[in-house]
């Protein structure tokens, strides 16, 4: 599986976007990007995946740049609950022996009253 | 409908022990992996179950074993624990590997070896 970058901590005002970057510039074609957040002292939460398309869920958008080099997560409307680590994973799928999810250090979002 | 449940929630042994945790699936769910979290190394895959079958392991020691069964619950043992072996074990269900659903992680057996 392709390695991410991701920057270690940010921080968003309330209310405001949070805009998350990462970096996948050796991604294959049949990786998808796959993000998700740990709250502390619970397990990692799924929120979205996409695999070149822009990708919309009730969390969160997901967009892919064309040449699938970096995306962004965006949370619209960021609220203290949001406050986790976020982990940007590249995976290919449907390969039975390659499951495993990769994680990186992740990025430390602090929502700021 | 029920998430991941693992058991114990948390748990103290002493060095020498072995220990047995539990997963349960969410219902329908065929897939179970098992990771391990610690301040130092992160979140680390363990190993992947689908169908009774061990289909993906990670770089850990034969100490650290699992198994699944037929209703798709989960149990993975360590034997011989050592002070490092102190962690967050995360259990994770999945439809099937492979799917790009993702996964649902239940909240963690929080383990600690004095």
């Amino acid at each position: 599986d392709a390695k991410t970058t991701q920057p270690t901590s940010m921080d968003c005002a309330e209310g405001r976007a949070a805009n998350l970057p990462c970096n996948h510039s050796t991604i294959s074609g049949n990786e998808y990007v796959y993000w998700y957040r740990q709250i502390h002292s619970q397990g990692p939460q799924y929120i979205i995946h996409g695999l070149k398309n822009n990708e919309t869920n009730e969390m969160a958008s997901l967009i892919i740049t064309e040449d699938r080099k970096s995306s962004t997560l965006i949370l619209p409307h960021a609220t203290l609950r949001d406050t986790a680590v976020y982990y940007c994973i590249v995976r290919a799928t449907s390969n039975f022996g390659n499951e495993k999810l990769t994680f990186g250090t992740g990025t430390r979002l602090t929502i700021i009253p | 409908k029920a998430g991941v449940t693992q058991t114990p929630r948390y748990l103290i042994k002493t060095r020498g022990q072995q220990v047995t945790l539990s997963c349960s699936p969410i219902s329908g769910h065929r897939s179970v992996s098992w990771y391990q979290q610690t301040p130092g190394q992160g979140l680390q895959f363990l190993f992947e179950y689908f169908s009774e079958t061990q289909r993906n392991k990670g770089n850990f020691p034969g100490r650290f074993s699992g198994r699944q069964f037929s209703n798709s619950r989960s149990e993975m043992n360590v034997s011989t624990l050592e002070l490092g072996d102190s962690a967050l074990y995360l259990c994770a269900s999945s439809l099937q590997p492979g799917t790009h659903y993702g996964y649902t992680f239940g909240s963690g057996t929080r383990l600690t070896v004095v």
